[in-house]
């Protein structure tokens, strides 16, 4: 069974870096039938698509977004990261990892992380 | 960007009524590549229904997706105790976006 496990800091002070690892088992990052995501969510808010990345490196992010986010991927370890810059409270949310299938680009999420709360404060 | 706005904000229907939810996308959605997911409180959203109308590995069959372009439904033909929850549409045509949500409650 797939499973995806966010980590990483809780708290992040204002105009530092986010950074997130999701680590996946129970199948291999390298697979050409998926891409791997990061979906945040406010509290009490919807969903915003972050970005995503296929095994090769190929990577697609929010174009509202796009200025600050980094995704990258470590193929030995199973393991890909989300890094965000200069973030603000704005940023306060909890950040999904997410297995996306590939339709001829990233598609729907088929798998979650539980997901981890980041808080951004000084 | 594709914006999805989701109709009604929130649904008060009782167990066994059927419920209808609607997406409206601001351009065509290509190829109707649209997902539905349910999302419970303090859990990951769930996928329910993808390419507008596929229902998902698992997904009971009182849960229907339809529509294409701009305008897509979801459609609990009668609704379960475990179906109370909020609802999601995802445009992954270009760039992913997510409407606001539908928050389905009992009455």
């Amino acid at each position: 069974q797939l499973q995806l496990q966010e980590s990483g800091p809780g708290l992040v002070k204002p105009s530092e870096t986010l950074s997130l690892t999701c680590t996946v088992s129970g199948g291999s990052i390298s697979s050409s039938s998926y891409y791997w995501g990061w979906i945040r969510q406010p509290p009490g808010k919807g969903l915003e698509w972050i970005g995503s990345i296929y095994y090769s490196g190929s990577t697609y992010y929010n174009p509202s977004l796009k200025s600050r986010v980094t995704i990258s991927v470590d193929t030995s370890k199973n393991q890909f990261s989300l890094k965000l810059s200069s973030v603000t409270a704005a940023d306060t949310a909890v950040y999904y990892c997410a297995r996306q299938l590939n339709c001829g680009g990233d598609c729907w999420v088929d798998y979650w992380g539980q997901g981890t709360l980041v808080t951004v404060s000084s | 960007e594709i914006v999805l706005t989701q109709s009604p904000g929130t649904l008060s229907l009782s167990p066994g009524e059927r419920a209808t939810l609607s997406c409206r996308a601001s351009q065509s959605v290509s190829s109707s590549y649209l997902a539905w997911y349910q999302q419970k409180p303090g859990q990951a959203p769930r996928l329910l229904i993808y390419g507008a109308s596929s229902r998902a590995t698992g997904i009971p069959d009182r849960f229907s997706g339809s529509g294409s372009g701009t305008d897509f439904t979801l459609t609990i033909s009668r609704l379960e105790p475990e179906d109370f929850a909020v609802y999601y549409c995802q445009q992954y045509g270009s760039s992913p976006t997510f409407g606001q949500g539908t928050k389905v409650e009992i009455k």
